[in-house]
């Protein structure tokens, strides 16, 4: 079965400093990969995803997000985080063949300090 | 741009009670799910549903069941609300085809049993 780990479950940047998320999956064919963000009190609202081609993948918001298939990773970027950028976000995996069942992770809490 | 609708944001039910939470799409999607996110455990999966009047055990299914009428409709059922049951309810939805179709959420229905 796959999953997704989040080793990370607080991260504190001051604003303007750069940001990577990591994220690593277990799966046992090419994953397809997702990072969605969650602000308080929200749903969760989808950053990029990867299911082929170039590895590393443009979201909104300024996020990028490399897969490095050697490592089994997922890290989402940002060279100059906002304010706005604290929220939590989440990793998530889907593989083919299913009925887009997902396995998320268990969520980085961003704190943006001035 | 897709909405996910989800009718009631904040609920306060006793131990006991029948719960209904109700969620509603607008993109004609095939699939619709819902999640429970609780604290360090991230999203878990509870049902998730394919096409009318069809559906799916998900990873936490026990306490639970759902209901798909209607396309655009998927309901979640507490048949007898317990304390443990207090969590943040997200119901989603996505297109039917290779699991790297993003999936859509709803703004969460926070539920609290006393």
């Amino acid at each position: 079965a796959q999953s997704v780990t989040q080793p990370d479950i607080h991260i504190t940047v001051s604003e303007g400093a750069s940001l990577e998320l990591r994220c690593n999956y277990s799966y046992g064919a090419t994953p397809y990969l997702f990072w969605y963000v969650q602000s308080p009190g929200q749903g969760l609202q989808l950053l990029l995803k990867y299911f082929s081609g170039d590895t590393l993948v443009q979201g909104i918001k300024g996020f990028e997000a490399e897969f490095k298939r050697s490592q089994s990773s997922f890290n989402l970027r940002k060279p100059s985080v906002h304010w706005s950028d604290a929220a939590e976000y989440f990793c998530a995996v889907g593989y083919s063949g299913g009925y887009q069942k997902v396995t998320f992770g268990t969520g980085t809490k961003l704190q943006v300090i001035p | 741009d897709v909405k996910v609708t989800q009718s009631s944001r904040y609920l306060v039910k006793r131990t006991g009670e029948k719960v209904f939470l109700e969620c509603v799409q607008d993109m004609d999607h095939e699939n619709m799910f819902w999640y429970r996110q609780d604290p360090g455990l991230g999203l878990r999966l509870i049902y998730f549903s394919y096409d009318v009047k069809m559906k799916e055990k998900g990873d936490i299914p026990e306490g639970y069941s759902v209901s798909r009428e209607k396309k655009e409709r998927f309901s979640l059922i507490l048949e007898s609300a317990s304390t443990n049951q207090t969590s943040m309810y997200l119901c989603a939805s996505g297109s039917r085809g290779a699991a790297g179709n993003t999936i859509y959420f709803g703004e969460g229905s926070w539920l609290t049993v006393v």
